[in-house]
Protein backbone atom coordinates (compact mmCIF):
# COMPACT_ATOMS: atom_id res chain seq x y z
CA UNK A 1 0.00 0.00 0.00
CA UNK A 2 1.05 3.42 -0.73
CA UNK A 3 -1.05 5.00 2.08
CA UNK A 4 -1.63 8.82 1.57
CA UNK A 5 0.07 10.12 -1.39
CA UNK A 6 0.18 14.08 -2.36
CA UNK A 7 1.30 16.23 -5.06
CA UNK A 8 3.20 18.00 -5.77
CA UNK A 9 5.87 18.33 -3.30
CA UNK A 10 6.90 21.87 -3.88
CA UNK A 11 5.30 24.57 -5.81
CA UNK A 12 5.43 28.47 -6.02
CA UNK A 13 2.32 30.69 -7.30
CA UNK A 14 1.76 33.78 -8.44
CA UNK A 15 -0.69 36.21 -6.31
CA UNK A 16 -3.61 35.72 -8.08
CA UNK A 17 -3.08 32.42 -9.58
CA UNK A 18 -4.91 29.28 -8.93
CA UNK A 19 -3.77 25.46 -8.54
CA UNK A 20 -5.11 22.39 -6.98
CA UNK A 21 -3.16 20.21 -4.27
CA UNK A 22 -4.26 16.41 -4.83
CA UNK A 23 -4.25 14.12 -2.47
CA UNK A 24 -4.78 10.34 -2.79
CA UNK A 25 -4.83 7.29 -0.29
CA UNK A 26 -5.32 3.46 -1.04
CA UNK A 27 -6.69 2.36 2.31
CA UNK A 28 -10.31 2.36 1.67
CA UNK A 29 -10.69 5.35 4.56
CA UNK A 30 -13.83 6.82 4.70
CA UNK A 31 -12.92 9.92 6.36
CA UNK A 32 -9.95 12.62 4.67
CA UNK A 33 -8.67 15.67 5.59
CA UNK A 34 -6.51 18.91 4.74
CA UNK A 35 -4.62 20.49 7.42
CA UNK A 36 -2.09 23.48 6.49
CA UNK A 37 1.21 23.52 8.81
CA UNK A 38 2.42 26.85 9.61
CA UNK A 39 5.25 27.41 11.50
CA UNK A 40 4.84 27.81 15.76
CA UNK A 41 0.83 27.11 14.88
CA UNK A 42 0.80 23.46 14.75
CA UNK A 43 -1.78 21.80 12.30
CA UNK A 44 -5.20 23.54 11.42
CA UNK A 45 -8.33 21.84 9.48
CA UNK A 46 -9.11 23.47 6.44
CA UNK A 47 -11.86 20.97 5.29
CA UNK A 48 -12.79 17.27 6.00
CA UNK A 49 -14.93 14.67 4.37
CA UNK A 50 -16.76 11.73 6.05
CA UNK A 51 -17.43 9.72 2.89
CA UNK A 52 -17.60 10.48 -1.10
CA UNK A 53 -20.16 13.44 -2.22
CA UNK A 54 -19.60 14.72 1.61
CA UNK A 55 -17.38 17.55 2.98
CA UNK A 56 -17.47 20.58 5.47
CA UNK A 57 -15.61 23.29 6.78
CA UNK A 58 -12.72 22.95 9.38
CA UNK A 59 -10.97 26.08 11.32
CA UNK A 60 -9.92 27.48 8.06
CA UNK A 61 -11.80 27.03 5.18
CA UNK A 62 -11.50 30.50 4.18
CA UNK A 63 -9.91 30.93 0.12
CA UNK A 64 -9.95 27.08 0.20
CA UNK A 65 -12.43 24.43 -1.89
CA UNK A 66 -12.55 20.64 -2.00
CA UNK A 67 -14.45 18.08 -3.18
CA UNK A 68 -14.84 14.49 -3.02
CA UNK A 69 -16.32 12.46 -5.47
CA UNK A 70 -14.26 9.17 -5.01
CA UNK A 71 -13.23 7.43 -1.84
CA UNK A 72 -9.63 7.28 -2.91
CA UNK A 73 -8.85 10.82 -3.90
CA UNK A 74 -9.25 14.48 -1.75
CA UNK A 75 -8.15 17.44 -3.88
CA UNK A 76 -8.15 20.73 -2.25
CA UNK A 77 -8.38 24.19 -4.60
CA UNK A 78 -6.96 27.57 -3.68
CA UNK A 79 -8.64 29.73 -5.86
CA UNK A 80 -6.85 33.53 -6.22
CA UNK A 81 -3.89 32.71 -4.07
CA UNK A 82 -2.52 35.15 -1.66
CA UNK A 83 0.70 35.32 0.38
CA UNK A 84 -1.36 34.48 3.68
CA UNK A 85 -1.22 30.97 2.35
CA UNK A 86 1.89 30.29 2.33
CA UNK A 87 2.25 26.75 4.07
CA UNK A 88 2.48 23.18 4.41
CA UNK A 89 -0.64 21.33 3.10
CA UNK A 90 -0.89 18.20 4.63
CA UNK A 91 -3.74 15.64 3.24
CA UNK A 92 -5.12 12.27 5.67
CA UNK A 93 -6.76 9.71 6.18
CA UNK A 94 -8.63 7.46 8.86
CA UNK A 95 -11.26 4.73 9.16
CA UNK A 96 -14.90 5.33 9.94
CA UNK A 97 -15.61 6.70 13.39
CA UNK A 98 -15.47 6.67 16.13
CA UNK A 99 -12.58 9.55 16.88
CA UNK A 100 -10.35 7.37 18.33
CA UNK A 101 -8.81 5.99 15.05
CA UNK A 102 -5.59 6.63 13.98
CA UNK A 103 -4.98 9.36 11.03
CA UNK A 104 -2.81 8.86 8.46
CA UNK A 105 -0.57 11.33 6.80
CA UNK A 106 1.16 12.00 3.26
CA UNK A 107 4.44 13.58 3.18
CA UNK A 108 2.96 17.28 2.40
CA UNK A 109 2.74 19.91 -0.08
CA UNK A 110 5.00 22.82 0.04
CA UNK A 111 3.25 26.29 -1.13
CA UNK A 112 5.07 29.59 -1.52
CA UNK A 113 2.59 32.32 -2.47
CA UNK A 114 4.64 35.36 -3.84
CA UNK B 1 -14.57 23.71 22.08
CA UNK B 2 -11.04 22.27 22.41
CA UNK B 3 -7.75 23.87 22.67
CA UNK B 4 -4.19 22.39 23.24
CA UNK B 5 -1.20 24.41 25.21
CA UNK B 6 2.50 22.78 24.15
CA UNK B 7 4.31 24.47 26.79
CA UNK B 8 7.81 23.98 25.42
CA UNK B 9 8.50 25.12 22.02
CA UNK B 10 11.76 23.64 21.71
CA UNK B 11 13.79 21.02 24.15
CA UNK B 12 17.29 20.38 23.68
CA UNK B 13 18.57 17.41 24.99
CA UNK B 14 21.53 15.32 25.14
CA UNK B 15 21.75 11.55 23.79
CA UNK B 16 21.20 8.76 26.40
CA UNK B 17 19.29 11.64 28.62
CA UNK B 18 15.31 11.36 29.83
CA UNK B 19 13.13 13.82 28.21
CA UNK B 20 9.40 15.21 29.09
CA UNK B 21 7.14 17.24 26.80
CA UNK B 22 4.01 18.94 28.31
CA UNK B 23 1.01 19.02 26.97
CA UNK B 24 -2.21 20.64 28.66
CA UNK B 25 -5.90 20.33 27.43
CA UNK B 26 -8.92 22.18 27.80
CA UNK B 27 -12.07 21.10 27.08
CA UNK B 28 -15.95 21.12 27.99
CA UNK B 29 -16.21 17.56 26.10
CA UNK B 30 -14.44 14.55 27.10
CA UNK B 31 -11.90 13.69 24.71
CA UNK B 32 -9.20 10.91 23.69
CA UNK B 33 -6.02 11.99 23.45
CA UNK B 34 -3.12 11.90 21.07
CA UNK B 35 0.50 11.85 20.68
CA UNK B 36 1.83 12.80 16.59
CA UNK B 37 5.88 12.57 15.79
CA UNK B 38 6.82 14.83 12.64
CA UNK B 39 10.45 13.57 11.50
CA UNK B 40 11.99 16.08 9.05
CA UNK B 41 10.81 16.75 5.44
CA UNK B 42 8.13 13.83 6.32
CA UNK B 43 4.17 13.87 7.66
CA UNK B 44 3.01 13.00 10.81
CA UNK B 45 2.35 9.58 12.39
CA UNK B 46 0.78 8.43 15.62
CA UNK B 47 2.92 7.43 18.84
CA UNK B 48 0.52 6.91 21.01
CA UNK B 49 -2.86 7.44 22.27
CA UNK B 50 -4.96 7.78 25.05
CA UNK B 51 -8.78 5.95 25.26
CA UNK B 52 -9.33 4.76 28.34
CA UNK B 53 -8.30 2.98 31.29
CA UNK B 54 -4.43 2.69 32.69
CA UNK B 55 -3.51 6.47 32.63
CA UNK B 56 0.04 5.33 31.67
CA UNK B 57 -0.10 4.71 27.83
CA UNK B 58 2.52 2.99 25.66
CA UNK B 59 3.76 4.04 22.70
CA UNK B 60 6.62 3.01 19.61
CA UNK B 61 10.30 3.84 20.32
CA UNK B 62 9.99 4.03 24.05
CA UNK B 63 7.64 6.72 24.19
CA UNK B 64 4.92 6.69 26.52
CA UNK B 65 2.94 9.18 28.41
CA UNK B 66 0.26 9.92 31.17
CA UNK B 67 -2.85 11.04 31.90
CA UNK B 68 -3.62 13.16 34.14
CA UNK B 69 -7.10 14.31 34.90
CA UNK B 70 -7.21 16.47 37.49
CA UNK B 71 -4.61 18.80 35.76
CA UNK B 72 -6.02 18.14 32.16
CA UNK B 73 -2.40 17.09 30.75
CA UNK B 74 -0.90 14.51 29.06
CA UNK B 75 3.08 14.34 28.90
CA UNK B 76 5.09 12.47 27.35
CA UNK B 77 8.29 10.93 28.10
CA UNK B 78 11.31 8.88 27.15
CA UNK B 79 14.00 7.74 29.56
CA UNK B 80 16.87 7.59 27.27
CA UNK B 81 16.41 9.45 23.71
CA UNK B 82 18.54 9.06 20.77
CA UNK B 83 19.56 11.37 17.93
CA UNK B 84 17.14 9.54 15.79
CA UNK B 85 14.62 10.92 17.78
CA UNK B 86 15.25 14.53 16.95
CA UNK B 87 12.12 15.92 15.22
CA UNK B 88 8.70 17.69 15.85
CA UNK B 89 6.44 16.70 18.43
CA UNK B 90 2.54 17.17 18.49
CA UNK B 91 -0.01 16.79 21.02
CA UNK B 92 -3.40 16.94 20.10
CA UNK B 93 -7.57 15.41 21.05
CA UNK B 94 -10.61 14.52 19.48
CA UNK B 95 -14.09 14.69 20.93
CA UNK B 96 -15.02 11.48 22.20
CA UNK B 97 -18.91 12.38 21.50
CA UNK B 98 -17.83 13.28 18.23
CA UNK B 99 -18.40 11.04 14.31
CA UNK B 100 -15.94 13.26 12.48
CA UNK B 101 -12.66 12.50 13.84
CA UNK B 102 -11.41 15.85 14.01
CA UNK B 103 -8.05 16.85 15.47
CA UNK B 104 -7.18 19.99 17.75
CA UNK B 105 -3.47 20.11 17.77
CA UNK B 106 -0.75 21.77 19.50
CA UNK B 107 1.65 24.08 18.37
CA UNK B 108 4.29 21.65 18.50
CA UNK B 109 7.90 20.90 20.42
CA UNK B 110 10.76 20.13 18.31
CA UNK B 111 13.10 18.20 20.44
CA UNK B 112 16.77 18.60 19.27
CA UNK B 113 19.00 15.69 20.66
CA UNK B 114 22.72 16.86 20.82
CA UNK B 115 25.35 14.29 20.82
Amino acid sequence: NAGVTQTPKFRILKIGQSMTLQCAQDMNHNYMYWYRQDPGMGLKLIYYSVGAGITDKGEVPNGYNVSRSTTEDFPLRLELAAPSQTSVYFCASSLDSPSYNEQFFGPGTRLTVL
Amino acid sequence: AQSVTQLDSQVPVFEEAPVELRCNYSSSVSVYLFWYVQYPNQGLQLLLKYLSGSTLVKGINGFEAEFNKSQTSFHLRKPSVHISDTAEYFCAVSDRGGNTGKLIFGQGTTLQVKP
